[in-house]
């Protein structure tokens, strides 16, 4: 049970835009720790999307954008494409003195309509 | 260019041990924390824990505690994660991940590149 919480899918029409939160608590991103999202293609491992809240790796489009703010964070991809179907999961650090660890979302499904 | 690559596909019975490993190629292994995630199929991605890359320290996720043990071999780049006293639950996909630069700074670290994966099934 993830301490991070995603909408279990979204979908859109090529070429919208379609938002995934993440939301947590004061014990991870409200505590200041960074966001960063992966995207994962069916049998594939993950791949970094956005790293810091808002930074995309080379290579990836910037149709994916990432954002941050108080004890959520956000991933929007604009102009949605078929390829972009896929399972996308948040990931950050969680500080709770009992068991902090990195922790990452439920996860989203991604699918083009 | 960098790359993790993992041993292959495991299967055990229950109560046995498993020993994962993951051979770092491109950079300087040393300059890198590795961390382990491991996926069950369907299911969402669950961070195991991480080794230090300057001191080879390691820290663990609570629930793992006691079960696994992250080890390296820096001679041939080499990262291990072995996983004890397995159960049918700890069938899964293991991935290891490879830390930030070391120059980075930030408040919580991510995993880039990751490893393809070590499949691991624990049946009778």
């Amino acid at each position: 049970q993830s301490v991070l919480t995603q909408p279990p899918s979204v979908s859109g029409a090529p070429g919208q835009r379609v938002t995934i939160s993440c939301t947590g608590s004061s014990s991870n991103i409200g505590a200041g720790y960074d966001v960063h999202w992966y995207q994962q293609l069916p049998g594939a491992a993950p791949k970094l999307l956005i790293y810091v809240n808002t930074n995309r790796p080379s290579g990836v489009p910037d149709r994916f954008s990432g954002s941050k703010s108080g004890t959520s964070a956000s991933l929007a991809i604009t102009g949605l494409q078929a390829e972009d179907e896929a399972d996308y999961y948040c990931l950050s650090y969680d500080s709770s003195l009992s068991d902090p660890k990195y922790v990452f979302g439920t996860g989203t499904k991604v699918t083009v309509l | 260019q960098v790359q993790l690559v993992q041993s292959g596909p495991e299967v055990k019975k229950p109560g046995a041990s498993v020993k994962v490993s993951c051979k770092a190629t491109g950079y300087t292994f040393t300059s890198y924390d590795i961390n382990w995630v491991r996926q069950a199929t369907g299911q969402g991605l669950e961070w195991m824990g991480r080794m230090d890359r300057n001191s080879g320290k390691t820290v663990y996720a609570q629930k793992f505690q006691g079960r696994v043990t992250m080890t390296r071999d820096t001679s041939i780049s080499t990262a291990y994660m072995e996983l004890s006293s397995l159960r049918s639950d700890d069938t899964a996909m293991y991935y290891c991940a490879r830390g930030p630069p070391p120059d980075y700074y930030g408040a919580g670290s991510y995993f880039d590149p990751w490893g393809r994966g070590t499949q691991v099934t624990v049946s009778s």
